[in-house]
């Protein structure tokens, strides 16, 4: 069973565009979140989709955004970078609510 | 909402030796206890988990206890290997709550030859 796949790998922005990550999740594992990896904060928790719904969601501003298509497969988006936003983003995916699985992730430089 | 305290940091260990990494919690309301391994450069992996209703797991060299009135979990791994070197996290939450799982920061474990 292939695991979780994020596209792209590494990403290079500037300041106040904005960006879209993509996650495919396990075959036939409906719930898809999102963390930010960061060496300060660590992992922190950005949203949760299940069946196209957010169902959960962090404390992160309304740049951050997601959406959850039909065949499970989920983008993240961020809109107006800033340099803070410079972080490894985690796409994981679980059958469960909480057996999560995660992806390698997309490396997102904002310069 | 929960917040999970991880210690320490960093831990070197002689190969071969035991290491422990304690995580405390603080919602009581918590009930699912993971750990992730991650390596340099790769997706944090899952080691071992734990619920509320258990009080310890054992899996080969690698094992978590639980008190929930304490609310702390630790992580042990005995006869330590080279390659269980890694940052690992432990994290905490409550099946259907709105936080998702809440990490502690990680402890770099070093495994000295």
């Amino acid at each position: 069973k292939a695991g979780v796949t994020q596209t792209p790998r590494y990403l290079i922005k500037t300041r106040g565009q904005q960006v879209t990550l993509s996650c495919s999740p396990i075959s036939g594992h409906r719930s898809v979140s999102w963390y930010q990896q960061t060496p300060g904060q660590g992992l922190q928790f950005l949203f949760e989709y299940f069946s196209e719904t957010q169902r959960n969601k962090g404390n992160f501003p309304g740049r951050f955004s997601g959406r959850q298509f039909s065949n499970s497969r989920s983008e993240m988006n961020v809109s107006t970078l800033e340099l803070g936003d410079s972080a490894l983003y985690l796409c994981a995916s679980s059958s469960e609510q909480e057996k999560l699985f995660f992806g390698s992730g997309t490396q997102l430089s904002v310069l | 909402g929960e917040n999970v305290e991880q210690h320490p940091s960093t831990l070197s260990v002689q190969e071969g030796d035991s290491a422990v990494i304690k995580c405390t919690y603080s919602d009581s309301a918590s009930n699912y206890f993971p750990w992730y391994k991650q390596e340099l450069g790769k997706r944090p992996q899952l080691i071992i988990d734990i619920r509320s209703n258990v009080g310890e797991k054992k899996d080969q060299r690698i094992a978590v206890t639980l008190n929930k009135t304490a609310k702390h979990f630790s992580l042990h791994i005995t006869e330590t290997q080279p390659e269980d070197s890694a940052v690992y996290f432990c994290a905490a939450s409550n099946r259907g709550g709105a936080d998702g799982l809440t990490f502690g920061k990680g402890t770099h474990l070093i495994i000295q030859p």
